[in-house]
């Protein structure tokens, strides 16, 4: 069974351009989740999505962050215009409900300079 | 506001001995997790503990859960180079409504 993608692995920007997260979940997982590591601090919760409704989006820094879920199953993740503290590791995680687990995919790592 | 503290955030050791990770938390937690990270990978999953005295064990980890201490271990055993990771454990709860809240990680490398 294919686990959770994510697509780049790598993107190096300028700031003030954009860039585009993906992220594909395990098949038949409704509910997808967006985490952010920057640098040196904890990861932290960016929205949560149950199909393709956002279920919750508290964690979303600001406007300039827009997360789609189209069809409810792939998502995507778009920074428009990047900032320098943007930077980081942003982490996709779609939950398998008969065990409460999370499973994560590899990472999508965003250098904005 | 929900907090996870990790301790220790560093720790080398040698092959063969035992160690633990604590997690405290600041709050009612429904549920507490462990991941382990490799460099450059994705999180995995290792344990997910529900109750309190929960106790979990896969090969030479074992996880606990003390939900009145808002507490729980990662306990080592007879470490291995190949455990060499980054730890991580979350909660989530009502506080939090129900979005994973994470400890700082604790990075563990076992010397041969």
């Amino acid at each position: 069974e294919a686990g959770v993608t994510q697509f780049p692995s790598h993107s190096v920007i300028e700031k003030g351009q954009t860039v585009t997260l993906r992220c594909d979940p395990i098949s038949g997982h409704d509910n997808l989740y967006w985490y952010r590591r920057v640098m040196g601090k904890e990861i932290k919760f960016l929205l949560h999505f149950v199909k393709e409704s956002k279920q919750d989006e508290s964690g979303m820094p600001n406007n300039r962050f827009l997360a789609e879920r189209t069809g409810g199953t792939y998502s995507t993740l778009k920074v428009q215009p990047a900032e320098l503290e943007d930077s980081g590791v942003y982490f996709c995680a779609s939950l398998d409900s008969s065990t409460d687990t999370q499973y994560f995919g590899p990472g999508t790592r965003l250098t904005v300079l | 506001e929900l907090k996870v503290e990790q301790n220790p955030l560093f720790l080398s050791m040698q092959e063969g001995k035992n160690y633990t990770i604590y997690c405290n938390y600041s709050t009612t937690s429904d549920r507490l997790y462990w991941y382990r990270q490799d460099p450059g990978k994705s999180l995995e999953s290792l344990f997910v503990l529900l109750s309190n005295g929960a106790v979990k064990q896969e090969g030479r980890l074992m996880a606990s859960l003390d939900t009145k201490a808002r507490l729980s271990t990662l306990h080592i055993t007879a470490a291995v180079h190949d455990l060499s990771a980054t730890y991580f454990c979350a909660v989530d709860s009502w506080d939090s409504n129900y979005q994973l809240i994470w400890g700082a990680g604790t990075k563990l490398i076992i010397k041969p």
